[in-house]
This record gives structure tokens, C-alpha cells and sequence, in this order.
């Protein structure tokens, strides 16, 4: 099993701060690793896929890169909507795996 | 436009059973890939099960395998979860999301499995 590993697990931030999330995995996964939003009782929302690729209408502050088993999310002027959990998730090996998610404060 | 719709969920019993549905639609849902993944309260996401466009190809996550089944029906454009032996870790709020990328999700069902 891929375990994906995210850091940090928390982040409190200013408003137009630039913020990097990290998810490492512990094998090789190319580049088949995506990047989701989820909010307080909302469903999870994919903001990059397959590593780098950019999703239609989802802010291009957002934005991901990485392959192998190094993976970075950078939020580029983070805005006061941007508070959420993130979660990284590979679909390069069964089963399925998820980062255990970091959690993203607006302060 | 996508949407994804799950019904199904609700309390019960330890050792008790319940099918999940996920009504698609929007997209040709015969040509993709389906998924159930789940989250407990407060908790992370967990991968529970994929089935291939056909329903030819199955996989699950150990700690549902021989407990849980999903299905398709192409026909009628919706997506199942039989969910047998429930324990109380299978509580959870379960989507189903669309392709192997996942790129779309429903909303959610909350399953509750106490006495």
C-alpha cells in the first residue's frame, strides 16, 4: 500500500500569504496524484490532478507540482475562502490511498 | 453538469446491513470508473471501493473486503454499496466520486452503525 504522508498537518495564515502544503509518498507514483479542497460540510472538490494539471474554474493561485514521490500544493495569496482542509490522494496503485490532510487557518 | 447523488444512508444495528445508491448524472456514466470513499466524523478520507465502467474489474480496501459489495447498473445510471456485517468503525459519511482521478464527488451519506 501507498501511504501518502502530508505536511504540515496545520497552518495558520494571514490573508495574501503564499502557503506550500506537502505530500510525500513511499514508493514511486509518477505523476498520478491529485489535490482536493474540502470545507466544513461540504464535499471534497479536486483542484489538481495528475500532479500539476489545472482544473477549469478553480482559482490559479492554486497550483501543484512534483512527480515520483515528492509532491508540493502552493497556494499563491491565499484568500479568506481558502480555509479548508487539503488532501492529496493517489490513484497509481490499489488500494486507493489519501494524506491524512492539513488543515489551512485563516488568521 | 455532473452531479452525483447518494441515498441510502442511516443508523444501524452492529451486524446489520444497508445499500448505498449513487444516482449520476450529466455524463456517460458506462465509460468511467466509479468509487466509494469514506470519511468518519471529524477524520480524514479512506478509499473504501473502485468498479470499471463494465463492472468487470473490482477492488476494495482490506478493511471492507468480504464485507462490502458494489455493483453498477449502466442502465439506470447508478452506482451501489451492499454493506453487510456493519461495525461501529464503518461509520462514516460515504461518497461516491466519479473516474479513478475522482474528479467529481456527491455529497454524501452518513451511515451510523450503533445499538
Amino acid at each position: 500500500e501507498v501511504v501518502l504522508t502530508q505536511s504540515p498537518d496545520f497552518q495558520s495564515v494571514t490573508p495574501k500569504e503564499k502557503i506550500t502544503i506537502i505530500c510525500r509518498a513511499s514508493q514511486n507514483i509518477g505523476n498520478s496524484l491529485h489535490w482536493y479542497q474540502q470545507k466544513p460540510d461540504q464535499s471534497p472538490k479536486l483542484l489538481i490532478k495528475y500532479a500539476s494539471q489545472s482544473i477549469s474554474g478553480v482559482p490559479s493561485r492554486f497550483s501543484g507540482s512534483g512527480s515520483g514521490t515528492d509532491f508540493t500544493l502552493t497556494i499563491n495569496s491565499l484568500e479568506a475562502e481558502d480555509a479548508a482542509a487539503y488532501f492529496c490522494h493517489q490513484s497509481s496503485t490499489l488500494p486507493r490511498t489519501f494524506g491524512q490532510g492539513t488543515k489551512v487557518e485563516i488568521k | 453538469e455532473v452531479q452525483l447523488l447518494e441515498s441510502g444512508g442511516g443508523l444501524v444495528q452492529p451486524g446489520g446491513s444497508l445499500r448505498l445508491s449513487c444516482a449520476a448524472s450529466g455524463f456517460t456514466f458506462s465509460s468511467y470508473p466509479m468509487s466509494w470513499v469514506r470519511q468518519p466524523p471529524g477524520k480524514g478520507l479512506e478509499w473504501v471501493s473502485i468498479i470499471g465502467g463494465s463492472g468487470s474489474r473490482i477492488y476494495y480496501a482490506d478493511s471492507v473486503e468480504g464485507r462490502f459489495t458494489i455493483s453498477r447498473d449502466n442502465s439506470r445510471n447508478t452506482l451501489y454499496l451492499q454493506m453487510n456485517s456493519l461495525r461501529a468503525e464503518d461509520t462514516a459519511v460515504y461518497y461516491c466520486a466519479k473516474g479513478d482521478g475522482a474528479d467529481y464527488w456527491g455529497q454524501g451519506t452518513l451511515v451510523t452503525v450503533s445499538s
